[in-house]
């Protein structure tokens, strides 16, 4: 069964703190995206990634980056984490050339204290 | 740039009845897709539906259908005989293409509450 695995479900995180959401897909694909969801607001995008070392800015990266050194993984950083980052992040991912949607994770709800 | 608005926040219905969702975008594009996504409390974000702009026949996938009114930018979902287990937040997305990926653009969401 392929899928997006988000290494944490649930992360309590206090202020200052630089923070880490790791996500990994089995799938070989290409793209893959960082989303937070926020009641009423649905999900942004945060940053995405067409190729290995590659990265665009979606559409709120304010105070947050990504890196990714391998094909199969996203990582979402948080420099310095502050309350208004508490939300609930989704990663995705698909393949290229294809309009059939996205995988997605599981999500991980970061709480900042 | 695109938006995608849904306008119904929280919707409710009688289980084995019919409710529609709402959902209207903005784009200047002619050639895109458009989805529906569920997400139940498990949290797993899951595809519904998709439609292709250019076909004029509207998508179904058996209780699930969808009403592509692409003049007027609607995109609506059609949910009959509803179960218990369509319970969910539901998602409308606009497909648009950035740097060869494919980028969905999401709405606000409509929470769904099925009335056993």
């Amino acid at each position: 069964d392929v899928k997006v695995t988000q290494s944490s479900r649930y992360l309590v995180k206090r202020t200052g703190e630089k923070v880490f959401l790791e996500c990994v897909q089995d799938m070989d694909h290409e793209n893959m995206f960082w989303y937070r969801q926020d009641p009423g607001l649905g999900l942004r995008l945060i940053y995405f990634s067409y190729d290995v070392k590659m990265k665009e800015k979606g559409d709120i990266p304010e105070g947050y980056s990504v890196s990714r050194e391998k094909k199969e993984r996203f990582s979402l950083i948080l420099e310095s984490a502050s309350t208004n980052q508490t939300s609930m992040y989704l990663c995705a991912s698909t393949r290229d050339g294809t309009n059939y949607g996205y995988t997605f994770g599981s999500g991980t709800r970061l709480t900042v204290v | 740039a695109q938006t995608v608005t849904q306008s119904q926040p929280e919707m409710s219905v009688q289980e084995a009845e019919t409710v529609t969702l709402s959902c209207t975008y903005d784009t200047s594009e002619s050639d895109y897709y458009l989805f529906w996504y569920k997400q139940p409390p498990s949290r797993q974000m899951i595809l519904v539906i998709r439609q292709e702009a250019y076909k004029q026949q509207n998508a179904t996938e058996n209780r699930f259908s969808v009403n592509f009114q692409k003049a007027a930018k609607s995109f609506s979902l059609k949910i009959s005989d509803s179960q218990l287990g369509d319970a969910a937040m539901y998602f409308c997305a606009y497909c648009t293409r950035v740097q060869g990926a494919q980028k969905l653009v999401f709405g606000q969401g409509t929470r769904l509450t099925i009335n056993p």
